[in-house]
């Protein structure tokens, strides 16, 4: 099985600044990984796919990079709506989730 | 529009049963694989079962022997049964859909989620 392993688990900031979260696998998937947002109580939301595209109505800010065994989402300036926890997950065999980070006030 | 509503959850004792529902608008399950995903409380996702359209389906193996994935063309409808219900099956259980991949890779469409607790 593929494990993915997130970090940091925490994450404390202020609106306005850059943040970025990797994600790592246990063996490589390409570039066959996602990132979602997830509010608490709400479903999570699909931002990014393929580790770099970015789903339709997610905005610019996000981004993804990195392929292989190494990834990162990157928020360039983080907004308040942007609060969240944010989860990687590998769809090269099977689907495996990290165990997500959690985006704080700082 | 798509959407997906999740049903049938609630509070079960250890060992027994319980079968989800995952309603479906706005596509049809027919020509759709899906998937059921859960979370336990403050803790992370974790695949549950898949139901691919030519009626494959595959099982977590935490959930192997006591769940069965299941559908119903007519009344657009994902199914899940749990049986042998354990306390680590506690969890929040998503149904979600890959709309556009045309596979089962990432989850573009998610329902609002169904609350399982096990518990004596």
């Amino acid at each position: 099985d593929i494990q993915m392993t997130q970090s940091p688990s925490t994450l404390s900031a202020s609106v306005g600044d850059r943040v970025t979260i990797t994600c790592r696998a246990s063996q490589s998937i390409s570039s066959w990984l996602a990132w979602y947002q997830q509010k608490p109580g709400k479903a999570p939301k699909l931002l990014i796919y393929k580790a770099s595209t970015l789903e339709t109505g997610v905005p610019s800010r996000f981004s993804g990079s990195g392929s292989g065994t190494e990834f990162t989402l990157t928020i360039s300036s983080l907004q308040p709506d942007d609060f969240a926890t944010y989860y990687c997950q590998q769809y090269d065999s099977y689907w495996t989730f990290g165990q997500g980070t959690k985006v704080e006030i700082k | 529009e798509v959407q997906l509503v999740e049903s049938g959850g609630g509070l079960v004792q250890p060992g027994g049963s319980l079968r989800l529902s995952c309603a479906a608008s706005g596509f049809a399950v027919s020509g759709t694989y899906m998937i059921w995903v859960r979370q336990a409380p403050g803790m992370g996702l974790e695949w549950v079962s898949v139901f691919y359209n030519e009626g494959d389906t595959y099982y977590a193996d935490s959930v192997k022997g006591r769940f069965t994935i299941s559908r119903d063309n007519s009344k657009n409808t994902l199914y899940l049964q749990m049986n042998s219900l354990r306390a680590e099956d506690t969890a929040m259980y998503y149904c979600a859909i890959d709309r556009y991949s045309g596979s089962l890779n990432y989850f573009d469409y998610w329902g609002q989620g169904t609350l399982v607790t096990v518990s004596s």
